[in-house]
């Protein structure tokens, strides 16, 4: 079965510093997703991408965060200086195009991000 | 704006109780809704969702969920726990405009099974 991957599995960073969160969507899925979810608290949308741009993002999605499909395979999240808040789980997620979303909505194994 | 309310944080069940956890949302139009569980340090799977249909939606692991649109409810239920079901349950709440929008977690419950 088609799956999200996620690299790396674990990140630790100093505080200040910049991070790329680096994810493979399922192929032919045309919807991207990023979710974090700090520990002990529930999965939190920041941002959705289609069609090379942002389609929709969160309050939490602010200027520090950016999302890039570089390559036309990886989807990535940077995040520019990174703060101990950051810490987090952070998932990423595909879907198909039309008549395929509900069907494809798959999550990654997510990248743990430890801000120090 | 759309929330979705999982009212118990901790749940704690022998092996073979029974097993209801309450979900309710708030979107006033049509929703996809789903279960997923998060085992202790791995990621989220997908238990069951309902879009359409029947409202009473068969999982894995034999997990189902009934759909109660008069409630704004999509419950999880299991007739008899295991140990290997303790993890994070969340219910997830979606606009079903499109099924490329994204989801709306609830804060999720935390099953523990004891022998």
């Amino acid at each position: 079965e088609p799956e999200v991957t996620q690299t790396p599995s674990h990140q630790v960073t100093q505080m200040g510093q910049e991070v790329i969160l680096r994810c493979v969507p399922i192929s032919n899925h045309l919807y991207f997703y990023w979710y974090r979810q700090i520990l002990g608290q529930k999965v939190e949308f920041l941002v959705s991408f289609y069609n090379n741009e942002i389609s929709e993002k969160s309050e939490i999605f602010d200027d520090q965060f950016s999302v890039e499909r570089p390559d036309g395979s990886n989807f990535t999240l940077k995040i520019r200086s990174t703060k101990l808040e950051d810490s987090a789980m952070y998932f990423c997620a595909s879907s198909g195009g039309s008549g395929t979303g509900l069907k494809g909505y798959t999550f990654g194994s997510g990248t743990r991000l430890t801000v120090v | 704006a759309q929330s979705v309310s999982q009212h118990n944080h901790h749940v704690i069940l022998s092996e073979a109780a029974s097993l209801e956890l309450g979900c309710n949302y708030s979107y006033g139009g049509t929703v996809n809704l789903f279960w997923y569980v998060q085992y202790p340090g791995q990621h989220l799977q997908l238990l069951l969702k309902y879009f359409s249909g029947d409202p009473l939606v068969k999982g894995i692991k034999g997990f189902e969920a009934e759909f109660i649109k008069s409630k704004f409810s999509f419950n999880l239920r299991k007739p008899s726990v295991q140990w290997s079901d303790t993890a994070e349950y969340f219910c997830a709440a979606q606009p079903s405009l499109s099924g490329n929008t994204p989801l709306v977690f609830g804060k999720g419950t935390r099953l523990s099974v004891i022998a």
